[in-house]
C-alpha cells in the first residue's frame, strides 16, 4: 500500500494563479482532510469530507474549494492564489468500517507551496 | 473541545525514556487522549491513543492519571529519530471528527 499521496512535492505559483492539490489514498478510507501549515505552528483545517460526494470546511477555509468525486481522491484547489496561502499543505485520511476509532488520521508527506 | 496544555521543548538523552506530559482538565468524559508526532518536514504520524486505561503499543506507553485531568506519553527508549513535535489532542472519537493540532512539544534527543 502507498497509503497517502500527494502530487505535487513543490510548487512556485505567481499572485492570482490558479493550481489544484491532489491527495490519493488506497486504504480505503471514509473521511479526508486538508491543513495547511505555516512556520512554527501547528496544523489547521482547510476542508474535510466524510465521504465521496461530501465536503465540510474546517477552520480555514476561505479561498481553497475542494471536491471528492471519487472515495480515494480529495483535491484541494486554489482559483487565486494570494501570498498568504504560502505554506505547507497536509492531506489525511482515516477511518474504515470496522474500526474502533475515527481519528487515527493517516498523512500524506506534504506540498510544499509558495506563492510570490 | 477540551484544551490542552503541553510544555514547548523538552530534552532527553539517547537511550533513556522520554516522558511527555499533557494537562487537558477540562476533558469530558466521552473524549479520548490521542498522541500524534511530526518529524521535520514530514506529515505527523499517529502514535497512540486512549481513554482512561493506560495504553501499550510498538511505539509508545500512554499514562492517563485516574481523574483523567493529565496524561503522558513514554517513549520507553529514545532514540535520535524519535526527536520531533508531539501533539496532544483531546477528541471524540466520532464520525468525521476532527483533530485540532496546538503547538506541541518539541521533543529534542541528544546522543
Amino acid at each position: 500500500n502507498a497509503g497517502v499521496t500527494q502530487t505535487p512535492k513543490f510548487r512556485v505559483l505567481k499572485t492570482g494563479q490558479s493550481m489544484t492539490l491532489l491527495c490519493a489514498q488506497d486504504m480505503n478510507h471514509e473521511y479526508m482532510y486538508w491543513y495547511r501549515q505555516d512556520p512554527g505552528m501547528g496544523l489547521r483545517l482547510i476542508h474535510y469530507s466524510v465521504g465521496e460526494g461530501t465536503t465540510a470546511k474546517g477552520e480555514v477555509p476561505d479561498g481553497y474549494n475542494v471536491s471528492r468525486l471519487k472515495k480515494q481522491n480529495f483535491l484541494l484547489g486554489l482559483e487565486s492564489a494570494a501570498p498568504s496561502q504560502t505554506s505547507v499543505y497536509f492531506c489525511a485520511s482515516s477511518y474504515s468500517a470496522g474500526r474502533s476509532s475515527y481519528n487515527e488520521q493517516f498523512f500524506g508527506p506534504g506540498t510544499r507551496l509558495t506563492v510570490l | 473541545d477540551a484544551k490542552t496544555t503541553q510544555p514547548p521543548s523538552m530534552d532527553c538523552a539517547e537511550g533513556r525514556a522520554a516522558n511527555l506530559p499533557c494537562n487537558h482538565s477540562t476533558i469530558s468524559g466521552n473524549e479520548y487522549v490521542y498522541w500524534y508526532r511530526q518529524i521535520h518536514s514530514q506529515g505527523p504520524q499517529y502514535i497512540i491513543h486512549g481513554l482512561k486505561n493506560n495504553e501499550t503499543n510498538e511505539m509508545a506507553s500512554l499514562i492517563i492519571t485516574e481523574d483523567r485531568k493529565s496524561s503522558t506519553l513514554i517513549l520507553p527508549h529514545a532514540t535520535l529519530r524519535d526527536t520531533a513535535v508531539y501533539y496532544c489532542i483531546v477528541r471524540l472519537a466520532e464520525y468525521g471528527n476532527k483533530l485540532v493540532f496546538g503547538a506541541g512539544t518539541i521533543l529534542r534527543v541528544k546522543s
